[in-house]
C-alpha cells in the first residue's frame, strides 16, 4: 500500500480482555516495527521483526504482549487480559532494509488503546 | 548502547522567532540520528536525518540540525517560526537494530 495502515485506530476495551492491533505494512519493506507512546514517556520499542522472524522482541513488556508476522506483510500485536497501565497509542512502522542504519522508519497513525 | 535526551519537554515561541529545540545522543559508534514530527492525531513523519557526511542537515519546513560530534549535540533549529509548526518533535539515534528515541519536545508557537 501506499503507506503504513494500522487497525482499529481507536479501541476501548474492558480491564481483563484480549484485544489485537493490526499492522499493515508498506509493500516491499522487510522490516518493522512496534512501539508504544505512552503521556510523557516517548516512544518505547515494543519489537521488531525482519521477515516473519522476530530477532529483537526485547521492549515487549510482559509475556502478556505477543506479536506475530505473517507472509512478511502483516503484523497482530496481542495483549491478553488488558490492564489500565496498557492505555496508550501503539504505533506501527516498517523500513525497506534488513538493518535500521540509515533506513527511514514510516510510521502508522496509531491504534489508540484505552483500558477502562 | 545508544540513548538521546531531549531538554525540554515544552518549548513556547512566539510567531517569527527562532525554534531551537535541543538533542544529545549517546553512542558507542558513529550515530545516525533522526529528527521526527509528530501532528495531533498523526503518525511520526521523518524531518531530517544525518548519516554522514556534512554535519548541517536540511530538512522539510525549513528546519535544520546540525550535528556535534565534540558536544554530542544533534539541535534541531528554524529561523522563523509559523503557527503550523506546533507539534511534538522526536529526536531519534539508530540502534543495531531499531531506532531509539527521546522523550519528545512538544512545540507551541503563539501569534
Amino acid at each position: 500500500g501506499a503507506g503504513v495502515s494500522q487497525s482499529p485506530s481507536n479501541k476501548v476495551t474492558e480491564k481483563g480482555k484480549d484485544v489485537e492491533l493490526r499492522c499493515d505494512p508498506i509493500s516491499g519493506h522487510t522490516a518493522l516495527y512496534w512501539y508504544r507512546q505512552s503521556l510523557g514517556q516517548g516512544l518505547e520499542f515494543l519489537i521488531y521483526f525482519q521477515g516473519n522472524s522476530a530477532p529483537d522482541k526485547s521492549g515487549l513488556p510482559s509475556d502478556r504482549f505477543s506479536a506475530e508476522r505473517t507472509g512478511g506483510s502483516v503484523s497482530t500485536l496481542t495483549i491478553q487480559r488488558t490492564q489500565q497501565e496498557d492505555s496508550a497509542v501503539y504505533l506501527c512502522a516498517s523500513s525497506p532494509g534488513s538493518r535500521t542504519g540509515a533506513n527511514v522508519l514510516t510510521f502508522g497513525a496509531g491504534s489508540r488503546l484505552t483500558v477502562l | 548502547a545508544q540513548s538521546v535526551t531531549q531538554l525540554g519537554s515544552h518549548v513556547s515561541v512566539s510567531e517569527g522567532a527562532l525554534v531551537l529545540l535541543r538533542c544529545n545522543y549517546s553512542s558507542s559508534v558513529p550515530p545516525y540520528l533522526f529528527w521526527y514530527v509528530q501532528y495531533p492525531n498523526q503518525g511520526l513523519q521523518l524531518l531530517l536525518k544525518y548519516t554522514t557526511g556534512a554535519t548541517l542537515v536540511k530538512g522539510i519546513n525549513g528546519f535544520e540540525a546540525e550535528f556535534k560530534k565534540s558536544e554530542t549535540s544533534f539541535h534541531l533549529t528554524k529561523p522563523s517560526a509559523h503557527m503550523s509548526d506546533a507539534a511534538e518533535y522526536f529526536c531519534a539515534v539508530s540502534g543495531a537494530d531499531k531506532l531509539i528515541f527521546g522523550t519528545g519536545t512538544r512545540l507551541q508557537v503563539f501569534p
